[in-house]
Parts: structure tokens; sequence; C-alpha cells
């Protein structure tokens, strides 16, 4: 089964950027459709992006609209999430996960990175 | 846009069964497909139901989901439960170009 592995996480100051790699495991990684997904300390999921596995089709949630960019390189089998203009409200957990069944849904996540937005 | 609006928490005894509803604001749930995903402290989710009622390889069959059109909902029903139970549980579901979850239900188990 595919596994994922993000990283790239970290402190950022506010209004800083990082860019988030999310690494799988199998070669027919350009097969699945992908998501970005957060959870805040304490709180509950919240989805950010999704990129299809050609990269023809792309979504953002509106909290990321504008600062955030997905994309991929299926040659090395990794998704991206560029993240711009951090605010404090982006401390989160960040995973990734491949989408597998009807309506997005995820069946592979990675373990998650953590990004801490503060001065 | 959509919300799928969850009990903040239910529990149960070990061996009882618990249901865990998922609300949807508009339109109807049931013509999009529903996810639920444990996530139990400190790990990524998984899925233990998928497409409404199914479940993924290695998923006990104590879990079940359904839909309910008449009250606009989805369900996860966990029977015979056991400890290892006690986790966060979300659904997912899919509106305009947006994936949407649930605010997230946390089961407890007496």
């Amino acid at each position: 089964e595919m596994q994922l592995v993000e990283s790239g996480g970290g402190l950022v100051q506010p209004g800083g950027s990082l860019r988030l790699s999310c690494a799988a495991s199998e070669v027919d990684f350009n097969r699945y459709n992908m998501n970005w997904v957060r959870q805040a300390p304490g709180k509950g999921l919240e989805w950010l992006s999704f990129i299809s596995g050609t990269s023809s089709t792309i979504y953002y949630a509106d909290s990321v609209k504008g600062r955030f960019t997905i994309s991929r390189d299926n040659a090395r089998n990794s998704l991206f999430l560029q993240m711009n203009s951090l605010r404090a409200e982006d401390t989160a957990v960040y995973y990734c996960a491949r989408v597998n069944y009807g309506h997005y849904g995820m069946d592979v996540w990675g373990q998650g990175t953590t990004v801490t937005v503060s001065s | 846009n959509l919300i799928l609006t969850q009990p903040h928490s239910v529990s149960g005894s070990p061996g009882k069964t618990v249901t865990i509803s998922c609300t949807g604001s508009s339109g109807s749930i049931a013509s999009n497909f529903v996810q639920w995903y444990q996530q139990r402290p400190g790990s990524a989710p998984t899925t233990v139901i998928y497409e409404d009622s199914q479940r993924p390889s290695g998923v006990p069959d104590r879990f079940s989901g359904s839909m309910d059109s008449s009250s606009n909902s989805a369900s996860l029903t966990i029977s015979g439960l056991k400890t290892e139970d006690e986790a966060d549980y979300y659904c997912q579901s899919y509106d305009s170009r947006s994936v949407v979850f649930g605010g997230g239900t946390r089961l407890t188990v007496l």
C-alpha cells in the first residue's frame, strides 16, 4: 500500500512562507488525486486543497485561496503545498492524503508535519 | 455551502452500541458519498467507512455506515464497543468543489 511522508514543517514568522512536501512510496502516484488537510491544535480536520492526478483540476478552501498553492511532480512521486502570507491561525498539523473513494474520500494519510506561525 | 453537523461527544460501555450522526445543512446528503474517519490521539486519521456504508479491508464489521434521507443525515454505528474504539470520528462529504468535514465527535468508552 502506498505510504505518504510529509516534510517541510517548522516555525515561521507571521507573513512568512513555507513549502510542504509529501513523498509517496509508489510509482503509480500519478494515478491518484490528492488532498491537503490540516488540523489546528485541539480542533477538527479542515480540508485545504485538492489536485487531480494530472494537475488539470485544482480546488482550494476559501481560507487559503490566494495564499496557498498546491502542485505535484509525478516524476518524483511528490506533492507540494506552497504557503505564503502565513498567519497565526495557520498553525496546525498538515496532512497529505490520497483520494481513492467517491467524492474525494481519502484512504491513505501521511503522519503529518507541524507548522507553527509565531513571532 | 454544505455544513456537516456532528454531536460533540458520545459515550458507551464496552460491548454496547453507539451511533454517531452527521447531518447535512442543505440539499440532500444522500446525493454525495459520505466517508467516516477515526482519529486516535496523536495519530493521523484512518478510514473506517467509505462511500456511505463500505468498510475498508481490515476494519471490523462492528463498524457500519448508513444514510437517512428523511433526516438528511449519515450515521456511523459501532457495535460491541471496545476500549480501542475510543477516538475522534469525522464524517466527510463534498459540495461544490470543496471537501467538507464534520466538526468531529469524541467517542468515550466508559
